[in-house]
């Protein structure tokens, strides 16, 4: 079952516009992590924000925040004032535990494209 | 100084070869791991070691090996190459096992003909 659902392969957001990108998941484990990494077209793979399942704020990093809706299972990523340079893939990732300790697992990914 | 560095980058190969990669880490980190990014660029993770024990193995092929010398290394070998292994290998690290975000290296692009 898929456990990071990411349903938009790609969105348009016009340049200093925000946009939002989602992210559903699925755990049955209490305590969790969410994060977000961006990989641009060289392909290095670039931590964004992280949210912990037990904090009451949501987070936010610079132009990053991170929409997190626990009882929704959302923790979608905002970009505010987009720049050409946030062009990238954009993928949610969850750490959780399992029998035997914890994996990060990540999502199927959205593709942004800023427009001039 | 790069902190997960991997080599090769890229690695051209006929199937049956068999073929390594090196991964190294200098942050300090207890855990490393190999996600493995196919064409449509989903990340699978493939395994992961916590100072030098194996804590994950995501039903990889048996014809993937990893071997951790100690906790600032961690190699992938890969026997008998198979057309479906073309993929990009990250390795990555974490200060602990259930803490803090992943660092990734590079990457290692293998194209198998």
């Amino acid at each position: 079952a898929q456990k990071i659902t990411q349903t938009q392969p790609g969105m348009f957001v016009q340049e200093k516009e925000a946009v939002t990108l989602d992210c559903t998941y699925d755990t049955s484990d209490p305590s969790y992590g969410l994060f977000w990494y961006k990989q641009p077209s060289s392909g290095e793979m670039i931590f964004l924000i992280y949210q912990g399942s037990y904090d009451q704020q949501n987070a936010t990093e610079g132009r990053y925040s991170l929409n997190f809706q626990k009882a929704r299972k959302s923790a979608n990523l905002v970009i505010s004032a987009s720049q050409l340079g946030d062009s990238a893939m954009y993928f949610c990732a969850m750490r959780e535990g399992y029998t035997g300790g914890f994996k990060t697992i990540f999502g199927a990914g959205t593709r942004l494209f800023v427009k001039a | 100084d790069t902190a997960v560095s991997q080599t090769p980058k890229y690695l051209v190969t006929q199937m049956g070869n068999d073929k390594s990669i090196k991964c190294e880490q200098n942050l300090g980190h207890d855990t490393m791991y190999w996600y493995k990014q196919d064409s449509k660029k989903f990340l699978k993770i493939m395994f992961s070691y916590n100072n030098k024990e194996l804590i994950i193995n995501e039903t990889v092929p048996n014809r993937f090996s990893p071997k951790s010398p100690d906790k600032a290394h961690l190699n992938l070998h890969i026997n008998s190459l198979e057309l479906g292994d073309s993929a990009v290998y990250f390795c990555a690290s974490s200060a602990g096992e259930g803490s803090g975000e992943l660092f990734f290296g590079e990457g290692s692009r293998l194209t198998v003909l």
